[in-house]
C-alpha cells in the first residue's frame, strides 16, 4: 500500500527559529501532497496544498511567509515553519492520495512542534 | 460552519457495548471516508464509501452511505477497548477535490 513518511516526528525550538518539516511519498509518486495541522482533542485544519513543480495553494487565513512549502520532487514536499512562535506549536500532518480522492488518502505520522 | 458535522463528539463507553457515529452534511459529497486516528499518529483508513446505500463491514465495523450521499455512519458492535481512538469522517466534493473533514469523534472504550 501507499506509505507516506513524515519526519520528524517532534521537533522543539526556540522562538524566532525555523523548522523544515519533511513528507515523503515511499513507494508511489504524489503530484499532490497536503499540509494539515491539528489541535489538541480537534479535527484536522488544512493549511495548503502543495502541488509539485508549482506554487503551493494556501488556505484562507494561513500565513504564505510563514509556512513555506516547497514540492521540488515527486516524492518530496517539505513545510517549513519560519520564525516559528509559541502559537506555532501544534501537531502538523501531511497526506498524499494515490489517484482519486474517492480512493482515499494516506497520512504522514506527524510532526509534533512545540517552540518555546 | 462545519460542512460535515459529526456527532457525538464525545462518547465514553464499557467494553462490549454498542456505538453509532454520525456524521452529516447539506451537501453531496462524492464519497465520503472514516479514519481513525491514534495520539500522536496520523489518521488512517478506515474505508470508503462511495454509492449511496451502500454498506460496508469490516469485522465489528459497519459504515453505511446515505441513499442521497450526504450521509454517513460508522456502527461498531461489542466495541473493544483497542477501539479507543479518534474517529474522522472525511469526504471530497468532487473525485478531485481536496478533503474536508468532520470535527471528530473521541471514543474511549472502558475495560
Amino acid at each position: 500500500g501507499a506509505v507516506v513518511s513524515q519526519h520528524p516526528s517532534r521537533v522543539i525550538c526556540k522562538s524566532g527559529t525555523s523548522v523544515k518539516i519533511e513528507c515523503r511519498s515511499l513507494d508511489f509518486q504524489a503530484t499532490t501532497m497536503f499540509w494539515y495541522r491539528q489541535f489538541p482533542k480537534q479535527s484536522l485544519m488544512l493549511m495548503a496544498t502543495s502541488n509539485e513543480g508549482s506554487k503551493a495553494t494556501y488556505e484562507q487565513g494561513v500565513e504564505k511567509d510563514k509556512f513555506l512549502i516547497n514540492h521540488a520532487s515527486l516524492t518530496l514536499s517539505t513545510l517549513t515553519v519560519t520564525s516559528a512562535h509559541p502559537e506555532d506549536s501544534s501537531f502538523y500532518i501531511c497526506s498524499a492520495r494515490l489517484g482519486s480522492a474517492n480512493y482515499g488518502y494516506t497520512f504522514g505520522s506527524g510532526t509534533r512542534l512545540t517552540v518555546v | 460552519t462545519q460542512l460535515l458535522e459529526q456527532s457525538p463528539q464525545f462518547l465514553s463507553i464499557q467494553e462490549g457495548e454498542n456505538l453509532t457515529v454520525y456524521c452529516n452534511s447539506s451537501s453531496v459529497f462524492s464519497s465520503l471516508q472514516w479514519y481513525r486516528q491514534e495520539p500522536g499518529e496520523g489518521p488512517v483508513l478506515l474505508v470508503t464509501v462511495v454509492t449511496g446505500g451502500e454498506v460496508k463491514k469490516l469485522k465489528r465495523l459497519t459504515f453505511q452511505f446515505g441513499d442521497a450521499r450526504k450521509d454517513s455512519s460508522l456502527h461498531i458492535t461489542a466495541a473493544q477497548p483497542g477501539d479507543t481512538g479518534l474517529y474522522l469522517c472525511a469526504g471530497p466534493k468532487t473525485s478531485g477535490s481536496r478533503l474536508t473533514f468532520g470535527e471528530g469523534t473521541q471514543l474511549t472504550v472502558n475495560p
